[in-house]
């Protein structure tokens, strides 16, 4: 399996921010990350895929960027709505597909 | 625009088997990969498998021994089939479209779906 670790954890930030989320694989993946934003209580809604391509949409502060193995999801200028959980995903292997374990973005 | 819609038992006995259906409305079933996708409460995400049109199948290894996929593409649904479930099973279950070298760009709302005596 693809290992797909996601830090921080937990990352306390406030309207404004700009934050950045790390992914990293445990082999290269290419280019084939997607990221994924999740409310509570919703599904997960597809921002970027092929790492840094922003699904259509969606808003122009998120920005994704890296290769290989390692990966980062910037939010440009945080918004209330942006408060949630973030999840990796690589699709360059179907054995298994596999997330990372999620950044939760919450407020300072 | 596509829409997604997970639909099934609730409440699965230990032991028994866990049957889901999505039903897909706005794109035909025969033009992508269908996946299942899981999250415990509180956890993270869980590929559990896509089918595609011609019935071909890709499942976690994880939980290839228990899981059956199927498609119908008269009714443009497809479908989830766990045996032998244990309380681990307990989650919210997703259906979702993998749009090839895109990721998965449409959800249902989700079920939850919880294993109890």
């Amino acid at each position: 399996d693809i290992q797909m670790t996601q830090s921080p954890s937990t990352l306390s930030a406030s309207v404004g921010d700009r934050v950045t989320i790390t992914c990293r694989a445990s082999q290269s993946i290419t280019d084939w990350l997607a990221w994924y934003q999740q409310k509570p209580g919703k599904a997960p809604k597809l921002l970027i895929y092929k790492a840094s391509t922003l699904k259509s949409g969606v808003p122009s502060r998120f920005s994704g960027g890296g290769s290989g193995t390692e990966f980062t999801l910037t939010i440009s200028g945080l918004q209330p709505d942006d408060f949630a959980t973030y999840y990796c995903q690589q699709y360059r292997s179907y054995s298994p597909l596999t997330f990372g374990q999620g950044t939760k973005v919450e407020i300072k | 625009q596509v829409q997604l819609q997970e639909s099934g038992t609730g409440l699965v006995k230990p032991s028994e088997t866990l049957s889901l259906t999505c039903t897909v409305s706005g794109d035909s079933i025969g033009s992508h990969y269908w996946s299942w996708i899981r999250q415990p409460p509180g956890k993270g995400l869980e590929w559990i498998g896509y089918v595609y049109n011609s019935g071909r199948t890709d499942y976690n290894p994880s939980l290839k021994s228990r899981v059956t996929m199927s498609v119908d593409t008269s009714t443009n649904q497809f479908s989830l089939k766990l045996t032998s479930v244990t309380a681990a099973d307990t989650a919210v279950y997703y259906c979702a479209r993998d749009v090839v070298a895109t990721g998965f760009d449409s959800w249902g709302q989700g079920t939850l779906v919880t294993v109890s005596a």
